[in-house]
């Protein structure tokens, strides 16, 4: 069964807007962590965001968000004020502790393309 | 300092042959992990490995095998090369709770 679902296969953002991209998850787990990578066409995995299962806030790293909803099991990555740059595929991924300790999973993706 | 370092970078096999990719990183990591990345799949767990002398099985582990050496390299070996494999092949390491750091990717065509 899939773990992390991102049911938006291809995004689309006016440059300067704000753009919002889907991940929900299911787990058992009590103790998870939640992480967005970006990838750009070059093929490199670049890192942008942490959640723990146990955060009280939302974590934020500069132009990136992510909006936490633990009992919907969602995660989504919002990111402010798009730029050109920011064209490329994200991916959500799991950690679990507990069942699996040190095991990370990833979904499938969501293309972004920016529009100037 | 480089990070995580796989080679090859590319590599075309015939079916049928064996070949090992290799992964070191030199930032002390405890885990390390082989996905595979095909279109339209995301990447999936083929084995990690939480420590060294340990290694345990992702989602889609069968066709391969894998050895954590040390602390430093954790390799990938296809026994008997089939197409169902040609994919893009990236190997991560991460500590704690910290975010992961991936090499750059192995490209690799079975024919």
């Amino acid at each position: 069964a899939q773990k992390i679902t991102q049911t938006q296969p291809g995004m689309f953002v006016q440059e300067k807007e704000a753009v919002t991209l889907d991940c929900t998850y299911d787990t058992s787990d009590p103790s998870y962590g939640l992480f967005w990578y970006k990838q750009p066409s070059s093929g490199e995995m670049i890192f942008l965001i942490y959640q723990g299962s146990y955060d009280q806030q939302n974590a934020t790293e500069g132009r990136y968000s992510l909006n936490f909803q633990k009992a919907r099991k969602s995660a989504n990555l919002v990111i402010s004020a798009s730029q050109l740059g920011d064209s490329a595929m994200y991916f959500c991924a799991m950690r679990e502790w507990e069942t699996s300790y040190d095991k990370v999973i990833f979904g499938p993706g969501t293309s972004l393309s920016v529009i100037p | 300092n480089a990070g995580v370092t796989q080679t090859p970078k590319f590599q075309v096999l015939k079916t049928g042959q064996s070949m090992t990719l290799q992964c070191a990183q030199d930032m002390n990591h405890n885990s390390m992990y082989w996905y595979r990345q095909d279109p339209g799949m995301g990447l999936r767990l083929i084995y990690y490995s939480a420590s060294e002398g340990t290694t345990d099985k992702g989602e889609v582990p069968n066709g391969y095998n894998v050895s954590r050496l040390n602390k430093r390299e954790f390799s990938l070996r296809l026994e008997s090369a089939a197409p169902s494999q040609t994919s893009v092949y990236f190997c991560a390491s991460r500590k704690g709770l910290a975010e992961a750091f991936f090499g750059q990717g192995t490209r690799l065509t079975v024919v």
